[in-house]
């Protein structure tokens, strides 16, 4: 069955570097999204990309945060200089158009020292 | 607003025995639903949606959900538990239109022998 990847699963910094987390949607699909989960709460919508540009993003993607889809394939999501609240959970997801259904990736820990 | 609130935080349940989980949404239009499911140091696996149709939903891993308009709610539930059902399980929503998908606080169930 497809499967979204991400990668790193696991990623430590120090306060106020740059962080790039990387995700391989679903081949066909046209839809990409991060969500993030910081320990014990909900997951949170951050943004929703189509056609090479963002269609929606939340009041938590501020400037520092940005995506972009490089290559085709690979769909990023870059922290410029990263704060300690940004440790959490981020997932990936894909939808294939028109489907509503997002598949979601196992997950990046970003964690901020 | 949309809006998805879980109302249990965690439900401990013998193994064998049933179980609900509580969701309730609030939204001004139509909206999709949805129940995922995230077992211990993994992502979110979609069990089941409600997109239109039968209000009575099934999904995988013996568990169905019930929408119901009138009272706003989407519980989920399963006749006969599996110590392997122990995991977090999130609501989650969609306004019809809108790609940013809502979720609640999770519910963790905790399945004892």
């Amino acid at each position: 069955e497809p499967e979204v990847t991400q990668t790193p699963s696991h990623q430590v910094t120090q306060m106020g570097q740059e962080v790039i987390l990387r995700c391989v949607p679903i081949s066909n699909h046209l839809y990409f999204y991060w969500y993030r989960q910081i320990l014990g709460q909900k997951v949170e919508f951050l943004v929703s990309f189509y056609n090479n540009e963002i269609s929606e993003k939340s009041e938590i993607f501020d400037d520092q945060f940005s995506v972009e889809r490089p290559d085709g394939s690979n769909f990023t999501l870059k922290i410029r200089s990263t704060k300690l609240e940004d440790s959490a959970m981020y997932f990936c997801a894909s939808e294939y158009s028109g489907a509503n259904v997002l598949t979601f990736g196992a997950g990046s820990r970003l964690t901020v020292l | 607003a949309q809006s998805v609130t879980q109302l249990d935080s965690q439900v401990p349940v013998f193994e064998e025995a049933p179980v609900e989980l509580r969701c309730n949404y609030s939204s001004s239009v139509s909206v999709y639903l949805f129940w995922y499911v995230q077992y211990p140091n993994q992502g979110l696996q979609l069990l089941l949606k409600y997109l239109s149709g039968s209000t009575l939903v099934k999904g995988i891993n013996g568990f169905e959900a019930e929408f119901n308009k009138s009272q706003t709610s989407f519980h989920l539930r399963k006749p006969s538990v599996h110590i392997s059902d122990t995991a977090e399980y999130f609501c989650a929503a969609h306004e019809r239109g809108a790609q940013k998908l809502v979720f609640g606080q999770g519910t963790r169930l905790t399945i004892n022998p």
